[in-house]
């Protein structure tokens, strides 16, 4: 158990439509990692959030967006969805905003139809 | 090219064999992560590393960072070592992980 807990596991849902995935990172970690594993593309980082602030940004569609809440929880929201967006979606934490051991949660496998 | 490339790309050993995974990389980087990812999708931190050699139980990880070359070593492998495994460099002190596309083994009875 790497202590990062992504909620939910599995979501299904419909083109156009919203949904939000949830990141508790582990105990004392201040930033937060968010990576896509798509079937095409593989793993891909998304965003980072350092202790409520964003610090930088990967390949992430305008149609997502994040935060990170005081109680350093974070969420991921994706609208718009597309087909092409069904993918693993992990979350990461560390203690650091620079290189550092990253701990993965079990991510999200989000099927848009 | 892709910055971070991977060999074997499939592998198959059988049970007390000795396994090496290859991740080669064409930037300069300040860290390198070797990662599990197991059937069910979910991704374990195995190492890392910026330079030298790091060792936990059977798992061996070492790195050239001269010839941008690092290694994954699997000693008296066992079928639940059979998983994904991924290498993913860091580079200055930037946030961003490139990932290499993954090595999938599988280890026999």
């Amino acid at each position: 158990d790497s202590g990062v807990t992504q909620t939910p596991k599995h979501l299904i849902t419909a083109t156009g439509q919203r949904v939000t995935l949830r990141c508790s990172p582990r105990s004392g970690d201040l930033s937060v990692y968010w990576y896509q594993q798509s079937l095409d593309q593989g793993l891909q980082f998304l965003i980072q959030y350092y202790n409520g602030e964003e610090r930088a940004k990967g390949n992430i569609l305008e149609r997502f967006s994040a935060q990170q809440f005081p109680d350093l929880h974070s969420e991921l929201n994706l609208s718009s969805l597309e087909l092409g967006d069904s993918a693993l979606y992990f979350c990461a934490s560390s203690v650091l905003t620079g290189p550092g051991e990253l701990f993965f949660g079990e991510g999200s496998r989000l099927t848009v139809l | 090219k892709n910055e971070v490339e991977q060999s074997p790309q499939n592998l198959t050993a059988q049970e007390g064999e000795f396994i090496t995974i290859n991740c080669s990389y064409s930037v300069g980087i300040s860290a390198l992560h070797w990662l599990q990812q197991h059937p069910g999708g979910g991704i374990v931190s195995l190492f890392m590393l910026s330079s030298g050699k790091k060792k936990h139980g059977r798992l061996i990880a070492t790195i050239n960072i001269q010839e941008k070359h690092s290694s994954l070593h699997i000693t008296a492998s066992h079928p639940r070592d059979s998983a994904v495994y991924i290498c993913a460099v860091r580079t200055g002190t930037a946030s961003k992980l490139t990932f290499g596309t993954g090595t999938r083994l599988q280890v026999t009875l």
